[in-house]
């Protein structure tokens, strides 16, 4: 069974540009969330999709928006990027049920941004 | 005060050695994490609890939920063993995610 996929592993962009990423759940998982990860901040919730749905949402700006489609691949996508949006991006993926992560979670490698 | 509160931060011990890792926390919760990060990035998760307590290999979750304390325990610990862990509580009025800030573990041969 194939893991989660995430692409791409790495990107540079400048201050200002958009970024779209993507992450591919594990077959049969409905449920796709999205964390950001930096060394000042760790770990923090971005949102969760769910058949398509963004069934919930952490204390991002708007800058960070995300959708998922009927094979229940995900994309994020940060617009007008800052120097701070530098970070690991991480999927994971689940069966679904009450919420992404009330059930087994399986994580991506991660996508490293970095903004210049 | 952060929502959940891990202890140690850093930790450092020879192979072989028992390890515990700690995890407060002070909301109400439907489920805890733990999770283990290796350099470069990728997470695995290691168990998911809502009570009692859960064994895989040489790895035991405990979880006491009055309490809201859970610790992770490494027996015989390797060098392969060293990574991040990350405790993470799931609310259970918001199924809000908060992450603790992680122990860093270092297993030397």
């Amino acid at each position: 069974k194939a893991g989660v996929t995430q692409t791409p592993r790495y990107l540079i962009k400048t201050r200002g540009q958009q970024v779209t990423l993507s992450c591919s759940p594990i077959s049969g998982h409905r449920s796709v969330s999205w964390y950001q990860q930096t060394p000042g901040q760790g770990l923090q919730f971005l949102f969760e999709y769910f058949s398509e749905t963004q069934r919930n949402k952490g204390n991002f700006p708007g800058r960070f928006s995300g959708r998922q489609f009927s094979n229940s691949r995900s994309e994020m996508n940060v617009s007008t990027l800052e120097l701070g949006d530098s970070a690991l991006y991480l999927c994971a993926s689940s069966a679904g049920g009450t919420g992404g992560m009330n059930t087994e979670a399986f994580f991506g490698q991660g996508t490293r941004l970095t903004v210049v | 005060k952060n929502e959940v509160e891990q202890s140690p931060q850093n930790l450092t011990a020879q192979e072989g050695e028992f390890i515990t890792i700690n995890c407060s926390y002070s909301v109400g919760i439907s489920a805890l994490h733990w999770l283990q990060q290796h350099p470069g990035g990728g997470i695995v998760s290691l168990f998911m609890l809502s009570s009692g307590k859960k064994k895989h290999g040489r790895l035991i979750a405990t979880i006491n939920i009055q309490e809201k304390h859970s610790s992770l325990h490494i027996t015989a610990s390797h060098p392969r063993d060293s990574a991040v862990y990350i405790c993470a509580v799931i609310g259970d009025r918001d199924d809000k995610i908060i992450f603790g800030k992680g122990t860093r573990l270092h297993i030397l041969p």
